[in-house]
Parts: C-alpha cells; sequence; structure tokens
C-alpha cells in the first residue's frame, strides 16, 4: 500500500523568506506526484502536479517542486513566501498501476507573518 | 461556478440519525470521488465512480455507508445509524478519464457533526 509523509506538520515563516515543505512517499511502483493547497475556508486547490519527464515542475502562484526518485521524495519550495501564502498544503500519491485513488499525507499547516 | 458543488455544506445530526450528502461533479467529468477528512489529517479515499458504476471502495466505507452515482452525473453519500466517529468533513471530487492525467478537483466539502 502506499503512504505519504510530511514531516513539517507546522511551519511559521515571515514575509520573503524562503520554503521547502517535505513530503517523502512509499511505493514500489511509478507514481504521479501532487501537491494541494487548502486556504482558510476554501476547498483543496491543485498546485502542481508530476507525471513524468522534467522532474522539476512549476506550478501556480510561483510553486515548485522536485521529484527524486532515488529519494521517493517530492519536495515544495518557493523562493520568497507571502502573507496570502498562509494555508494548509497537502501532498499526495496516486499509482499508475491501476485505481485512480490519491493518497495523502497529513498536511503541513504554513502561517506566514508579516 | 462550474466547480463541484456539495450540498449540505453543514449537517449536525443526533447519534443514530441517517444523512445523505449529494455531490455535482464538474459537468462531462466521468469520474467521481468520496473522501473523508477529520481534523489534523489528509483526505482519506472512501470509494470512485467511473460513469454510474463503483469501482473500487475503501475499507474505510463500512456497511453503514452507501454511495450512489445512478446516471452517471451527481452522486449520493448516505451514512446509516451515524456514530460521533463519523462526524468528518466528507468531499467529493471529480476527473475527467484521458486528460491532464486524470487531475482530481474537489469540492468545499459537506461537514457533519454527530452529537
Amino acid at each position: 500500500a502506499q503512504s505519504v509523509s510530511q514531516h513539517n506538520h507546522h511551519v511559521i515563516l515571515s514575509e520573503a523568506a524562503s520554503l521547502e515543505l517535505g513530503c517523502n512517499y512509499s511505493y514500489g511502483g511509478t507514481v504521479n506526484l501532487f501537491w494541494y493547497v487548502q486556504y482558510p475556508g476554501q476547498h483543496l486547490q491543485l498546485l502542481l502536479k508530476y507525471f513524468s519527464g522534467d522532474p522539476l515542475v512549476k506550478g501556480i502562484k510561483g510553486f515548485e517542486a522536485e521529484f527524486i526518485k532515488s529519494k521517493f521524495s517530492f519536495n515544495l519550495r518557493k523562493p520568497s513566501v507571502q502573507w496570502s501564502d498562509t494555508a494548509e498544503y497537502f501532498c499526495a500519491v496516486k499509482s499508475t498501476g491501476g485505481g485512480n485513488k490519491l493518497t495523502f499525507g497529513t498536511g503541513t499547516q504554513l502561517k506566514v507573518e508579516l | 461556478d462550474t466547480g463541484v458543488s456539495q450540498d449540505p455544506r453543514h449537517k449536525i445530526t443526533k447519534r443514530g440519525q441517517n444523512v445523505t450528502f449529494r455531490c455535482d461533479p464538474i459537468s462531462e467529468h466521468n469520474r467521481l470521488y468520496w473522501y473523508r477528512q477529520t481534523l489534523g489529517q489528509g483526505p482519506e479515499f472512501l470509494t470512485y465512480f467511473q460513469n454510474e458504476a463503483q469501482l473500487e471502495k475503501s475499507r474505510l466505507l463500512s456497511d453503514r455507508f452507501s454511495a450512489e452515482r445512478p446516471k452517471g452525473s451527481f452522486s449520493t453519500l448516505e451514512i446509516q445509524r451515524t456514530e460521533q466517529g463519523d462526524s468528518a468533513m466528507y468531499l467529493c471530487a471529480s476527473s475527467l478519464k484521458g486528460t491532464s492525467g486524470n487531475t482530481i478537483y474537489f469540492g468545499e466539502g459537506s461537514w457533519l457533526t454527530v452529537v
């Protein structure tokens, strides 16, 4: 069974600081990887996704993530965060070998202070 | 708004009562999913439909839970004889097979509180 670990449960940063949120998955086969964001009071929104090709993927709002297959990791990064990035961030994995369910991590609550 | 819509957004019910949630997916999306999310956790997969066929069910979906998608469009999730442990956010999502790697779009969720 696949699983996802997000090691940082709560992160507090000042505006303009750089962000990196860790995500590791456990699955032996080929996967698709996602980062979703949930702003306060809103629904889950897709930030970015990796299916194949260039392991560095760029998403909306200046976010990017790098897939490192050897480390089973898909860390989310942003060079300079803004107050409006305050939200909960979820990493998710979907196997490509059949089935369509997403397996989510427990999420990272990011708070950006002015 | 052409996103995934869910109804009701909030439901408070007494233990033992039945509740039903409705989900309207994005138009033309043939795949529909139900997830459950509790505080401090990520969403957990419950079940998914392709058109009207229920193709996968999680072990989390006990006998008290039933989901339907009779015409391949909207879906309902019914919980019978609710228990306090059923209190959670129930999320619906949809996707279109064969496009953009089947990117899954989520609704705003239905909050259930069992008292």
